[in-house]
This record gives C-alpha cells, structure tokens and sequence, in this order.
C-alpha cells in the first residue's frame, strides 16, 4: 500500500463546478504538500501545510493531522485549471524528504 | 521561479553509455534532490544533498550517481544507461520559509530522457 493515496485517479468536471481532491497517508508528517503539473510542463508547488487551511485565489487546501487527510478545492473551476495535482508529504524535517501520491488527472470543459 | 535550471532538457542515448544531468540553482540554497517521474509510479526521489559534498540516495538510486561540488550545481550520472531509465528527470531545491521551520520545494523544468 502506497504511504499517500490520491482520489480521485482522474477527473472531469464542467466549468464553473466546485472541485475536491483528497488526499490520506499513512505515516507522521512535518509538511504536506500539493503541486500542480500542466501537460508536458513543469512542477508548480500551490501550498505547503502543516495545520489548518490555505487559500490562495480560488484554490483551498485544508489538512487535518488527526485523521491523516488533505483536501484541495478548486472553487469557479476554468479549463485553464485542467492538470494534474500531486500530493506529496515530508516525512522528515529539514530534508523534506517528499513522499509522493500517484497524481490526481483533472480536466475541466467549457 | 527559484532560478533552476536543467540541462540538457532533452536527450537520447544508447544502452550502455554514461550520461549526466546537471542541475543550476542561483539563490545558494542548501538542499537539493532528483527525482524520476513515470506513469504509474509518479515522482520517485533517486538522490538528494544538504551541502556540498554531501550527498544520501533516496528510494530508486540503484544505477544512478550524484556529485555535488559547488553548491550550485548538482550533477546526476548514470554510469550505463538502461532503457528502464527512460523517464523524465527532475531537480529540485528546497527553500526555507521565513518564520518556519518548514522547507517548501521547488522543481526545475525537467529533464526529457529516452535510453533506445
């Protein structure tokens, strides 16, 4: 069993729709992490947690470290959105040595 | 952007030779990593460093090497490439936050790598 586990694997949603991704590990962590990758582009990092909630934007993250659980939402999604989102944790601090999961397919239609 | 860059960004080789990535950063920070990115595995650490000269692997580093001797620059060496190391190769740095213990990553372009 892999130590984070992403669901969903893919998703397609319309545009304007309300979007979450979550995210569960299985091991203490310092930091976790999401990131998003365009097609054939780079890695983004959108938040970095270790308690409670961020919001950047339109984009949310929330972490709760007593279930070992991590959500992104998306809210008013766009098709420039479309992506993949990782989740990754670190398990130690100092070398954020990250842990990642498999990548969550996002794709949104006008 | 945290002043990363990759070179070469695309590169195809024959089994059996020796190649090297190299990995620049600007901004001096301490740790840097390598990573590999395959469908169905997602990003995988191979190697990382926390200063030069000092260098751990991580959870894929068999056939890969590293040397870090400046730290700008962290080089990634496979002695003798193998086609199951066709892949796409990332750097990264991690940056301290201000006020935070925390280190927030940061990732390089990538590194496009097909062994024939």
């Amino acid at each position: 069993k892999n130590e984070v586990e992403q669901s969903p694997q893919n998703l397609t949603a319309q545009e304007g729709e309300f979007i979450t991704i979550n995210c569960s590990y299985s091991v203490g962590i310092s930091a976790l992490h999401w990131l998003q990758q365009h097609p054939g582009g780079g890695i983004v990092s959108l938040f970095m947690l270790s308690s409670g909630k961020k919001k950047h934007g339109r984009l949310i993250a929330t972490i709760n470290i007593q279930e070992k659980h991590s959500s992104l939402h998306i809210t008013a999604s766009h098709p420039r959105d479309s992506a993949v989102y990782i989740c990754a944790v670190g398990r130690v601090q100092g070398a954020q040595k990250l842990v990642f999961g498999q990548g969550t397919r996002l794709t949104i239609n006008p | 952007d945290a002043g990363i860059t990759q070179s070469p960004r695309h590169k195809v080789t024959e089994t059996g030779t020796p190649v090297t990535l190299r990995c620049h950063q600007t901004e001096n920070h301490r740790y840097m990593y390598w990573y590999r990115q395959d469908p169905g595995h997602g990003l995988r650490l191979i190697h990382y460093s926390y200063g030069v000269k000092d260098t751990d692997k991580g959870e894929v580093s068999d056939g890969y090497s590293v040397s870090r001797s400046k730290t700008e620059d962290f080089l990634l060496t496979l002695e003798s490439a193998t086609s199951s190391q066709t892949s796409v190769y990332f750097c990264a740095i991690s940056v301290g936050l201000a006020g935070s213990f925390l280190d927030e990553q940061f990732f390089g372009p990538g590194t496009r790598l097909t062994v024939l």
